[in-house]
């Protein structure tokens, strides 16, 4: 299987910056995706990258290098209510059909 | 609220019995995906179906079946159950295979005991 590769904890303060990294093995990649999960909730989308470079919406943004298998979510001026987890979603081609594997998911801890 | 409801929200089954699990999807949404998620993990896909027709199929065994209807509602059949099943089982639905977007449901929580 294709390995999603993202820290699992991060904590940062109220009004700061944070990245949460992902990596992932570059053959058959169709897509990138970022989610959102708040604790016991479902998922939320958050942005799509399937092109080089940085896809920004509102506070947050998303970055992709394909030729490194790299991609970053940056959340500015964060809010305690940013505090979840985040999950990095790759798709593959595989087979005629698109496959996608999602990383273990990274928790933010938003603190005063 | 995504529109995309799934039922029971939450199940107690014995090891070696079948489970059932239902989702509905958004409207106008022809494309529908699994995933089990354990606890502390990403979702891990299952299968996708569209137009009634499985169009992708993750690393499960044959005993994890599903099935998806006229309306575009989808079945997630589990048999055989095992322990390790218990997890949260999630539906996502999408306008379209291969659709950038797609909309969770909120989950079935199994245990398996």
């Amino acid at each position: 299987g294709q390995n999603i590769d993202q820290p699992t904890e991060m904590t940062a303060t109220e009004g700061a910056i944070v990245q949460i990294n992902c990596t992932y093995q570059t053959s058959g990649f169709n897509g990138l995706f970022w989610y959102q999960q708040h604790a016991g909730e479902a998922p939320t989308f958050l942005s799509y990258n399937v092109l080089d470079g940085l896809e920004e919406k509102g506070r947050f943004s998303s970055f992709l290098s394909r030729s490194k298998g790299y991609s970053y979510l940056l959340l500015k001026e964060l809010q305690m209510k940013d505090s979840a987890s985040y999950l990095c979603a790759v798709r593959f081609a595989s087979g005629g059909s698109y496959i996608p594997t999602f990383g273990r998911g990274t928790s933010l801890i938003v603190h005063p | 609220e995504t529109g995309v409801t799934q039922s029971p929200t939450h199940l107690i089954k014995t090891r070696g019995q079948q489970v059932t699990l239902r989702c509905s999807s958004q409207s106008g949404h022809n494309t529908v995906s699994w995933y089990q998620q354990a606890l502390g993990q990403g979702p891990q896909f299952i299968f996708q179906y569209y137009r009634e027709e499985e169009n992708g199929r993750g690393n499960f065994p044959p005993r994890f079946s599903g099935l998806q209807f006229p309306n575009y509602s989808s079945e997630l059949n589990v048999n055989a159950l095992e322990l390790d099943d218990s997890a949260l089982y999630l539906c996502a639905s999408s306008l379209k295979t291969g659709a950038v977007e797609a909309f969770f449901g909120q989950g079935t929580r199994l245990t398996v005991v």
